[in-house]
């Protein structure tokens, strides 16, 4: 079965912490996104990979960076968490490169910076 | 660009018929989505269009006019836990279509 695993359900932190938000996919899969969900504004996208140690800005990467290290992780860092950052994060991940695939998505991450 | 819109919420009654719009804007079309996320839950994928026309898949089918930029959502047969936000979206040009553009989802609340 595909399976998107994000290490955090919840998470509360402090303003200006780093925070690091992981993503596990076990399908072998060359895509990956991070999209973050706000109510009336649905998901958008803030960082996407088509490979290992490649990274493509999505649009509103101000304030985040990803690592992609090993195909199956995909990283979100938010080097200095600001309140405007708090969000429902939602990791996915898709088959194809260079063409449109069903993505498949984690349960996804709430985080609250305080 | 990229543009989608659908309405904010809709209620309909168990048992009936519901249609869920999407009018869609995008330069260079490859394809329509539609995703179902239940509340505190992740999208999960309903159905993908290419061709103009109705895709039937049990009690859900998904309609594309291409010309009009045009989707809908049709759920036959209400049933409780059809009570989830549906989110249209098309393929990201600017990501050489790996990521996808989302509508910002109608939320369906099915009443007895």
């Amino acid at each position: 079965d595909v399976k998107v695993t994000q290490s955090s359900r919840y998470l509360v932190k402090r303003t200006g912490e780093k925070v690091f938000l992981e993503c596990v996919q076990d399908m072998d899969h060359e895509n990956m996104f991070w999209y973050r969900q706000d109510p009336g504004l649905g998901l958008r996208l803030i960082y996407f990979s088509y490979d290992v140690k490649m990274k493509e800005k999505g649009d509103i990467p101000e304030g985040y960076s990803v690592s992609r290290e090993k195909k199956e992780r995909f990283s979100l860092i938010l080097e200095s968490a600001s309140t405007n950052q708090t969000s429902m994060y939602l990791c996915a991940s898709s088959v194809l490169s260079g063409d449109t695939g069903e993505l498949f998505f984690g349960e996804g991450s709430r985080l609250t910076v305080l | 660009g990229q543009n989608i819109d659908q309405p904010t919420e809709m209620t309909a009654t168990e048992g009936a018929i519901v249609q869920i719009n999407c009018t869609y804007q995008t330069s260079g079309f490859n394809g329509l989505f539609w995703y179902q996320q239940h509340a505190g839950e992740a999208p999960t994928f309903l159905s993908y269009n290419v061709l103009d026309g109705l895709e039937e898949k049990g009690r859900f089918s998904s309609f594309l006019s291409r010309s009009k930029g045009y989707s809908y959502l049709l759920l036959k047969e209400l049933q409780m836990k059809d009570s989830a936000s549906y989110l249209c979206a098309v393929p990201t040009m600017d990501t050489g279509r790996r990521a996808l553009t989302f509508g910002s989802g109608t939320r369906l609340q099915v009443q007895p």
